[in-house]
């Protein structure tokens, strides 16, 4: 079945530093992928949504300066947390479809946090 | 604005029995219907999905059932066991896809 690769599953960064949470699909070209952000005992919220070779569309509240999105080819999608805070910690999930509308899979997720 | 949502935060069963997991939904232009099952500090798991022009849909030892003029959405698992145990999302997707608030269901043995 479909793979989704996330990595690193957990990272731990200083304020002030960025940090890189990767996704690639190893088996199936993913046109759309979806991060989201959970916090502990919550639901998914979803924090933008982008297609292979297009700028990605944040929802209302994501700074999309601070959380940048790069899906330049069709197997990779970056999640870039610039200048990191403490409140920036959580856990990010990726998701990636064919982008027929049907059948999402999910990465393993990124815990980040920032001391 | 439109959201997906949850009936019960926490659902306890006993081994064996069947468990049925609620959402509700608001968006009627949603064309897809996804459950997803998670373990703590993993990242969701499809369970079982359904589009828009379907009622009903079975899976092995699950069944989802749509129900569009209420806007509900149910899971329903059959002979649940411990491993079962986990937080229970339903996903609606329209261009793209939201989660609700999920169901904590615990199965006693």
């Amino acid at each position: 079945g479909a793979v989704v690769s996330q990595h690193p599953s957990r990272v731990i960064c200083k304020s002030g530093t960025s940090v890189k949470i990767e996704c690639r699909s190893l088996d199936f070209q993913a046109t759309t992928m979806f991060w989201y952000r959970q916090f502990p005992k919550k639901s998914l919220m979803l924090m933008a949504t982008s297609n292979e070779g297009s700028k990605a569309t944040y929802e209302q509240g994501v700074e999309k300066d601070k959380f940048l999105i790069n899906h330049a080819s069709l197997t990779l999608s970056t999640l870039t947390v610039t200048s990191a805070h403490p409140e920036d910690s959580s856990f990010y999930i990726c998701s990636a479809g064919t982008g027929t509308g049907y059948g999402y899979t999910f990465g393993s997720g990124t815990r980040l946090t920032v001391v | 604005g439109e959201s997906v949502g949850l009936h019960l935060p926490t659902l306890s069963v006993q081994e064996g029995d069947n468990s049925i997991i609620n959402c509700a939904y608001s968006n009627s232009a949603s064309d897809y219907f996804i459950w997803y099952k998670q373990e703590s500090g993993k990242g969701p798991q499809f369970i079982i999905d359904i589009r828009s022009n379907m009622d009903k849909r079975q899976g092995q030892r699950v069944t989802v059932l749509l129900n569009k003029t209420v806007k509900h959405l149910s899971l329903q698992i059959a002979a649940t066991q411990p491993g079962d145990s986990a937080v229970y999302f339903c996903a609606e997707h329209n261009n793209d896809m939201r989660f609700g608030a999920g169901t904590r269901l615990t199965v006693k043995p």
